[in-house]
């Protein structure tokens, strides 16, 4: 097990694009995470799921933010028509069912918006 | 709305010289403390979680400690190796498993 993989690592795109990052979970565990870090800050929760089902979502996830999970196994989040306020980590973290010895994290996706 | 405060902000520390970070929170109904490490440009490490006020947790040099209104991080005889941003959150019983992270503390080991 590799632990949790997102993909791309960066990712800088002209503001009013599109982008959209993938996580894969620890294979055993059913929960995926998705969080947003700005530098000098700790992780903010955008949204998460249980299996297939996104059971709880942040107010910071506006309408031009969308995260899914089709199979309970991978996620992708995607941001439409990004702003410069965009610019963030985006972390991604998994754990197993009854899992609670904290969340384990992917190394998230640097996204910069020019 | 819950809340998690973490002082100082950043701290510098000579090799071997021991001290404590602090973490505040104001959760209602903690289910869990969690304690984790950050590299800078990498995601966080878990390192502890705590239950209840009173419960203690030891790992190598860190040790961490639960009140019902704070937590420590205990860092004994601390190395270069453990320079890194140490960051606290706390998961309230009515939040879905949410946490909700305070903004950390930046150790700085020096040789």
């Amino acid at each position: 097990d590799t632990g949790v993989s997102q993909d791309p690592r960066h990712k800088i795109t002209k503001r009013g694009q599109n982008v959209t990052f993938r996580c894969d979970p620890i294979s055993e565990h059913n929960r995926l995470y998705w969080y947003r870090q700005t530098l000098g800050q700790g992780p903010e929760f955008l949204t998460y799921f249980q299996n297939e089902a996104q059971l709880e979502k942040s107010r910071l996830l506006s309408d031009r933010f969308s995260a899914e999970r089709p199979k309970g196994s991978f996620s992708t989040l995607e941001i439409q028509r990004t702003e410069q306020g965009d610019s963030a980590m985006y972390l991604c973290a998994s754990s197993p069912p009854l899992g609670r010895d904290g969340y384990t994290f992917g190394s998230g996706t640097r996204l910069t918006v020019v | 709305e819950d809340q998690v405060t973490q002082s100082p902000e950043a701290l510098r520390l000579q090799e071997g010289e021991s001290s404590s970070l602090n973490c505040s929170y104001t959760v209602s109904g903690l289910r869990g403390l969690f304690w984790y490490r950050q590299d800078p440009g990498k995601g966080p490490e878990f390192l502890f979680t705590l239950y209840s006020a009173g419960e203690e947790k030891e790992k190598e040099r860190l040790k961490a400690t639960l009140t019902k209104k704070e937590s420590f991080l205990h860092i004994t005889a601390p190395k270069p190796e453990d320079s890194a941003t140490y960051l606290c959150a706390a998961e309230s019983n009515f939040g879905n498993e949410k946490l909700t992270f305070g903004t950390g503390t930046r150790l700085t080991i020096i040789p």
